[in-house]
């Protein structure tokens, strides 16, 4: 497996309906994250979770609800949303180091398209 | 709050040129700063990361520096070739929190 995965990597739903987006990562680490990706525009970080705790909701619309049942896995829970949510949404993990830190470095899976009609 | 610019937003060069993609940040307080590369719909791919208290890191045709002290990196690309077409970002590492910037296109003419 590579170090992180993501499902399903494209996703059409209606305004109304309810679906998820899936992130697992096998690098071992404590920290993942949500990322959003529109067109011309710089990633936007959404939500950060450590050791499954939110340590960072980035002012995220409530039509997106995060899910972190341990470290390896994560999840973005979409309902309701609007057209302007159609972007390529990117999970990303990290190990999180406290002590003598010395910088980190992220690794990204190969994220979801999400298109909201 | 950290903010990340890359210039230029977009670049076309014939292949075997030697090129040079820019990274500013306002905020010199860094840990680290990585450069990436980004295919078309895909994810971001790690190409080089410089800690904070190094100047430079090179990787085959790719060197990358830092000069902290004024928020600049370069990415410089020796020998451009058409599969070093995609958009390439720079981020910038603040305690376990990355910023990151819009990126800059590259296209690789044969």
């Amino acid at each position: 497996e590579t170090g992180v995965t993501q499902t399903p990597r494209h996703l059409v739903m209606g305004m109304t309906n309810k679906k998820s987006l899936k992130c697992e990562q096998h690098l071992g680490h404590n920290a993942m994250y949500w990322y959003k990706q529109s067109a011309k525009k710089p990633l936007e970080l959404m939500f950060v979770y450590n050791f499954k705790e939110q340590t960072e909701n980035n002012s995220v619309p409530s039509r997106f609800s995060p899910e972190c049942p341990n470290s390896s896995h994560l999840f973005l829970h979409l309902h309701t949303l609007q057209p302007e949510d159609s972007a390529l949404y990117l999970c990303a993990s990290s190990q999180e180091k406290g002590g003598d830190y010395s910088g980190n470095t992220i690794y990204f899976g190969e994220g979801s398209w999400l298109t909201v009609v | 709050k950290q903010e990340v610019t890359q210039i230029p937003a977009a670049l076309s060069v014939p292949e075997g040129e030697n090129l040079v993609l820019n990274c500013s940040f306002t905020d010199s307080a860094i840990y680290n700063l990585q450069w990436f590369r980004q295919d078309p719909g895909k994810g971001l791919t790690s190409l080089l990361l410089i800690q904070s208290s190094q100047r430079e890191q090179t990787s085959g045709r790719l060197n990358a520096s830092l000069d902290k002290s004024s928020g600049r990196s370069t990415l410089y690309i020796a020998a451009s070739q058409p599969g070093d077409s995609a958009t390439y970002l720079c981020a910038v590492e603040d305690f376990n929190k990355f910023y990151f910037g819009s990126g800059t296109k590259l296209n690789v003419k044969p």
